[in-house]
Protein backbone atom coordinates (compact mmCIF):
# COMPACT_ATOMS: atom_id res chain seq x y z
CA UNK A 1 0.00 0.00 0.00
CA UNK A 2 1.00 3.51 -0.57
CA UNK A 3 1.94 5.63 2.28
CA UNK A 4 1.05 9.09 1.82
CA UNK A 5 2.10 12.27 4.13
CA UNK A 6 0.18 15.75 3.96
CA UNK A 7 1.17 19.03 5.09
CA UNK A 8 -0.01 20.89 7.20
CA UNK A 9 -2.38 18.86 9.02
CA UNK A 10 -4.79 21.76 9.94
CA UNK A 11 -5.07 25.50 9.61
CA UNK A 12 -6.87 28.45 10.47
CA UNK A 13 -6.21 31.27 7.84
CA UNK A 14 -7.40 34.73 7.41
CA UNK A 15 -10.39 35.57 4.59
CA UNK A 16 -8.52 36.34 1.19
CA UNK A 17 -5.04 34.64 2.27
CA UNK A 18 -3.67 31.59 0.46
CA UNK A 19 -2.56 28.17 1.64
CA UNK A 20 -0.75 25.67 -0.25
CA UNK A 21 -0.90 22.00 1.25
CA UNK A 22 1.95 19.54 0.25
CA UNK A 23 1.29 15.98 -0.62
CA UNK A 24 4.53 13.28 -0.23
CA UNK A 25 3.83 9.62 -1.66
CA UNK A 26 6.04 7.30 -0.43
CA UNK A 27 6.82 6.22 -3.88
CA UNK A 28 6.42 6.91 -7.39
CA UNK A 29 2.41 7.33 -8.65
CA UNK A 30 1.20 8.16 -12.16
CA UNK A 31 -1.57 9.54 -11.05
CA UNK A 32 -2.81 11.64 -7.93
CA UNK A 33 -5.76 13.04 -7.17
CA UNK A 34 -6.97 16.33 -5.07
CA UNK A 35 -10.35 15.84 -3.20
CA UNK A 36 -12.28 18.12 -0.90
CA UNK A 37 -14.66 17.31 1.94
CA UNK A 38 -16.90 20.07 3.26
CA UNK A 39 -18.12 19.87 7.13
CA UNK A 40 -20.82 17.28 6.89
CA UNK A 41 -20.08 16.37 3.23
CA UNK A 42 -18.75 13.82 1.26
CA UNK A 43 -15.90 13.96 -0.92
CA UNK A 44 -15.71 15.56 -4.13
CA UNK A 45 -12.90 15.24 -6.79
CA UNK A 46 -10.88 18.89 -7.63
CA UNK A 47 -8.40 17.74 -10.01
CA UNK A 48 -6.24 14.84 -11.16
CA UNK A 49 -2.83 16.29 -10.79
CA UNK A 50 -0.28 15.29 -13.51
CA UNK A 51 3.47 14.67 -13.69
CA UNK A 52 5.00 16.72 -16.66
CA UNK A 53 1.31 18.96 -17.60
CA UNK A 54 -1.29 20.92 -16.07
CA UNK A 55 -3.79 19.34 -13.65
CA UNK A 56 -7.19 18.65 -15.04
CA UNK A 57 -9.88 20.34 -13.16
CA UNK A 58 -13.56 18.97 -12.49
CA UNK A 59 -16.68 20.58 -12.97
CA UNK A 60 -16.99 23.47 -10.59
CA UNK A 61 -13.56 23.92 -9.92
CA UNK A 62 -11.25 26.44 -11.46
CA UNK A 63 -7.19 26.74 -11.73
CA UNK A 64 -6.70 30.29 -10.36
CA UNK A 65 -8.70 28.80 -7.10
CA UNK A 66 -7.13 25.82 -6.90
CA UNK A 67 -3.67 25.72 -9.00
CA UNK A 68 -1.88 22.79 -8.40
CA UNK A 69 1.99 21.40 -8.88
CA UNK A 70 3.03 18.09 -9.73
CA UNK A 71 6.80 18.65 -9.91
CA UNK A 72 7.63 14.93 -10.09
CA UNK A 73 6.20 11.32 -9.41
CA UNK A 74 6.20 11.95 -5.94
CA UNK A 75 5.07 15.35 -4.78
CA UNK A 76 1.82 17.56 -5.27
CA UNK A 77 0.97 20.89 -4.02
CA UNK A 78 -2.86 22.58 -3.91
CA UNK A 79 -2.95 26.00 -3.36
CA UNK A 80 -6.29 27.71 -1.94
CA UNK A 81 -6.60 31.13 -3.15
CA UNK A 82 -8.59 34.06 -2.16
CA UNK A 83 -9.91 31.86 0.77
CA UNK A 84 -13.50 32.67 2.20
CA UNK A 85 -15.47 30.81 5.02
CA UNK A 86 -17.04 28.35 2.24
CA UNK A 87 -13.47 27.07 1.46
CA UNK A 88 -13.67 25.65 5.14
CA UNK A 89 -13.31 21.77 4.50
CA UNK A 90 -10.88 18.63 4.68
CA UNK A 91 -8.62 18.78 1.62
CA UNK A 92 -7.42 15.11 0.76
CA UNK A 93 -4.29 13.79 -2.10
CA UNK A 94 -4.92 10.29 -3.31
CA UNK A 95 -2.71 8.16 -5.54
CA UNK A 96 -3.27 4.35 -6.59
CA UNK A 97 -0.82 1.74 -5.66
CA UNK A 98 0.31 0.66 -8.55
CA UNK A 99 -0.71 0.77 -12.47
CA UNK A 100 -3.68 -1.64 -12.91
CA UNK A 101 -7.35 -0.40 -13.08
CA UNK A 102 -7.74 -2.73 -9.88
CA UNK A 103 -5.61 -1.51 -7.79
CA UNK A 104 -6.45 0.20 -4.73
CA UNK A 105 -6.39 4.01 -3.99
CA UNK A 106 -5.11 5.64 -0.88
CA UNK A 107 -5.65 8.64 0.52
CA UNK A 108 -3.75 11.20 2.52
CA UNK A 109 -4.14 12.08 6.23
CA UNK A 110 -6.11 15.23 5.07
CA UNK A 111 -5.25 18.89 5.69
CA UNK A 112 -8.32 20.38 8.16
CA UNK A 113 -8.97 24.04 6.82
CA UNK A 114 -10.70 26.58 8.71
CA UNK A 115 -11.28 30.31 7.65
CA UNK A 116 -12.44 32.95 9.24
CA UNK B 1 -21.84 15.02 -9.20
CA UNK B 2 -22.12 12.30 -6.59
CA UNK B 3 -23.25 9.22 -8.38
CA UNK B 4 -23.94 7.26 -5.49
CA UNK B 5 -26.60 6.51 -2.65
CA UNK B 6 -25.81 4.95 0.30
CA UNK B 7 -28.03 3.76 3.04
CA UNK B 8 -28.75 4.01 6.37
CA UNK B 9 -27.46 7.33 6.76
CA UNK B 10 -26.70 6.34 10.01
CA UNK B 11 -26.56 3.20 12.02
CA UNK B 12 -26.44 2.75 15.80
CA UNK B 13 -25.75 -0.76 17.21
CA UNK B 14 -24.74 -2.52 20.37
CA UNK B 15 -21.28 -3.69 20.72
CA UNK B 16 -21.59 -7.50 18.97
CA UNK B 17 -24.05 -6.94 16.55
CA UNK B 18 -23.46 -7.15 12.32
CA UNK B 19 -23.65 -3.71 10.66
CA UNK B 20 -24.69 -3.28 7.22
CA UNK B 21 -24.20 -0.59 4.99
CA UNK B 22 -25.81 -0.44 1.48
CA UNK B 23 -24.49 1.69 -1.64
CA UNK B 24 -26.19 2.22 -5.02
CA UNK B 25 -24.52 3.88 -7.81
CA UNK B 26 -25.78 5.22 -11.49
CA UNK B 27 -23.00 3.62 -13.93
CA UNK B 28 -20.89 1.00 -15.17
CA UNK B 29 -17.84 0.19 -12.66
CA UNK B 30 -14.84 -1.26 -13.24
CA UNK B 31 -14.30 -1.44 -9.20
CA UNK B 32 -15.65 -0.64 -6.17
CA UNK B 33 -14.23 0.07 -3.06
CA UNK B 34 -15.28 0.87 0.28
CA UNK B 35 -13.12 3.15 3.13
CA UNK B 36 -13.67 4.37 6.65
CA UNK B 37 -13.08 7.49 8.37
CA UNK B 38 -12.89 8.54 11.62
CA UNK B 39 -13.39 11.90 12.95
CA UNK B 40 -13.17 13.64 9.73
CA UNK B 41 -9.83 12.25 9.50
CA UNK B 42 -8.26 10.74 6.84
CA UNK B 43 -9.50 7.34 4.93
CA UNK B 44 -8.75 4.08 5.36
CA UNK B 45 -8.93 1.43 2.68
CA UNK B 46 -11.04 -1.46 3.59
CA UNK B 47 -11.73 -3.63 0.33
CA UNK B 48 -12.00 -3.26 -2.94
CA UNK B 49 -14.05 -5.60 -5.40
CA UNK B 50 -13.78 -5.74 -9.05
CA UNK B 51 -16.69 -5.41 -11.09
CA UNK B 52 -16.37 -9.89 -11.97
CA UNK B 53 -16.62 -10.04 -8.19
CA UNK B 54 -19.34 -10.85 -6.47
CA UNK B 55 -18.38 -11.32 -2.68
CA UNK B 56 -15.17 -10.31 -0.91
CA UNK B 57 -13.85 -11.09 2.53
CA UNK B 58 -11.21 -9.31 4.25
CA UNK B 59 -11.52 -10.23 8.44
CA UNK B 60 -14.72 -8.85 9.83
CA UNK B 61 -15.85 -7.84 6.61
CA UNK B 62 -17.50 -8.87 4.26
CA UNK B 63 -18.52 -7.24 0.99
CA UNK B 64 -20.70 -7.92 -1.68
CA UNK B 65 -21.39 -6.53 -5.23
CA UNK B 66 -24.71 -6.87 -7.69
CA UNK B 67 -23.62 -5.00 -11.20
CA UNK B 68 -27.24 -5.90 -12.69
CA UNK B 69 -28.58 -3.68 -9.70
CA UNK B 70 -25.44 -1.53 -9.47
CA UNK B 71 -25.46 -1.68 -5.82
CA UNK B 72 -23.05 -3.55 -2.90
CA UNK B 73 -23.21 -4.41 0.18
CA UNK B 74 -20.75 -4.08 3.40
CA UNK B 75 -21.15 -6.16 6.32
CA UNK B 76 -19.20 -5.69 9.79
CA UNK B 77 -19.50 -8.85 11.66
CA UNK B 78 -18.77 -9.09 15.72
CA UNK B 79 -18.66 -5.25 15.63
CA UNK B 80 -16.86 -3.33 18.11
CA UNK B 81 -16.91 0.29 19.87
CA UNK B 82 -13.78 1.10 17.72
CA UNK B 83 -15.50 0.47 14.75
CA UNK B 84 -17.56 3.85 15.27
CA UNK B 85 -16.91 5.92 12.14
CA UNK B 86 -18.35 6.68 8.44
CA UNK B 87 -18.14 4.16 5.86
CA UNK B 88 -17.82 5.60 2.27
CA UNK B 89 -17.92 3.58 -0.97
CA UNK B 90 -16.27 4.74 -3.93
CA UNK B 91 -16.80 3.48 -7.62
CA UNK B 92 -14.53 3.92 -10.49
CA UNK B 93 -15.12 3.75 -14.13
CA UNK B 94 -13.92 1.70 -16.13
CA UNK B 95 -10.53 1.87 -17.67
CA UNK B 96 -9.94 4.56 -20.03
CA UNK B 97 -11.27 7.89 -20.93
CA UNK B 98 -11.45 10.84 -18.82
CA UNK B 99 -13.30 9.00 -15.99
CA UNK B 100 -9.89 6.85 -15.39
CA UNK B 101 -8.68 6.80 -11.98
CA UNK B 102 -11.42 8.95 -10.45
CA UNK B 103 -13.48 7.87 -7.80
CA UNK B 104 -17.11 8.76 -7.26
CA UNK B 105 -18.35 8.69 -3.65
CA UNK B 106 -21.27 7.69 -1.80
CA UNK B 107 -23.01 10.07 1.00
CA UNK B 108 -21.88 7.90 3.82
CA UNK B 109 -22.93 5.75 6.51
CA UNK B 110 -22.41 7.09 9.97
CA UNK B 111 -22.15 3.85 12.13
CA UNK B 112 -22.31 4.20 15.65
CA UNK B 113 -21.01 0.62 17.88
CA UNK B 114 -22.34 1.52 21.67
CA UNK B 115 -20.28 -0.91 24.38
Amino acid sequence: SAVISQKPSRDICQRGTSLTIQCQVDSQVTMMFWYRQQPGQSLTLIATANQGSEATYESGFVIDKFPISRPNLTFSTLTVSNMSPEDSSIYLCSSRAGRSSYNEQFFGPGTRLTVL
Amino acid sequence: SQQGEEDPQALSIQEGENATMNCSYKTSINNLQWYRQNSGRGLVHLILIRSNEREKHSGRLRVTLDTSKKSSSLLITASRAADTASYFCATSANAGGTSYGKLTFGQGTILTVHP
